[in-house]
């Protein structure tokens, strides 16, 4: 079955590390996008991609990065400029990024915890 | 811009009651509404969606009508069951890639 691969599950950094949030795709879609959620915040969106070889900002982009190389991976990098990286990270996906009606398929999360 | 305003939880409903989480929405045009699921340290799942006024999304027992007139789109339940027991997200789909998130709603149901 198609769906979207987040790895690891757990993840935990050290102060002043830079961490690798791994997200695949096997959907074939061509937009990807990450977001972060924190109790009571609902999910924000911290960068977006459509296609391969490109990426926007979100609303919280500052302290992260993103490289999208090939279509199926869009993998997030928390680095030590991001103060407060302690979170639940998720990715999605959709067919195409004109605000598809068909929704967004998510993958399962990485819960980032700074120690 | 497009916002996405969901009841505060929690709520905590007996086993086969009658569920309502109320969802409004502010946004420019016409966009596309939906309600995802998420359970405990799962990502979200599309429960339903609706794409335009006065269509009616359906899934497992749940239902959501699009009212443009009073710009809400509420989840209902007629009997909900312990396993139905998750944070639930209304959201919005108002262009290119703009997708606004509710904060959630967690619902508990005890048997």
């Amino acid at each position: 079955d198609g769906g979207i691969t987040q790895s690891p599950k757990y993840l935990f950094r050290k102060e002043g590390q830079n961490v690798t949030l791994s997200c695949e795709q096997n959907l074939n879609h061509d937009a990807m996008y990450w977001y972060r959620q924190d109790p009571g915040q609902g999910l924000r969106l911290i960068y977006y991609s459509q296609i391969v070889n490109d990426f926007q900002k979100g609303d919280i982009a500052e302290g992260y990065s993103v490289s999208r190389e090939k279509k199926e991976s869009f993998p997030l990098t928390v680095t030590s400029a991001q103060k407060n990286p302690t979170a639940f990270y998720l990715c999605a996906s959709s067919i195409d990024g004109k605000g598809d009606a068909r929704g967004y398929t998510f993958g399962s999360g990485t819960r980032l915890t700074v120690v | 811009g497009d916002s996405v305003t969901q009841m505060e939880g929690p709520v905590t409903l007996s086993e086969e009651a009658f569920l309502t989480i109320n969802c409004t929405y502010t946004a420019t045009g016409y966009p596309s509404l939906f309600w995802y699921v998420q359970y405990p340290g799962e990502g979200l799942q599309l429960l339903l969606k609706a794409t335009k006024a006065d269509d009616k999304g359906s899934n497992k027992g749940f239902e959501a009508t699009y009212r443009k007139e009073t710009t809400s789109f509420h989840l209902e339940k007629g009997s909900v069951q312990v396993s139905d027991s998750a944070v639930y997200f209304c959201a919005l789909s108002g262009g290119y890639q703009k997708v606004t998130f509710g904060t959630g709603t967690k619902l508990q149901v005890i048997p």
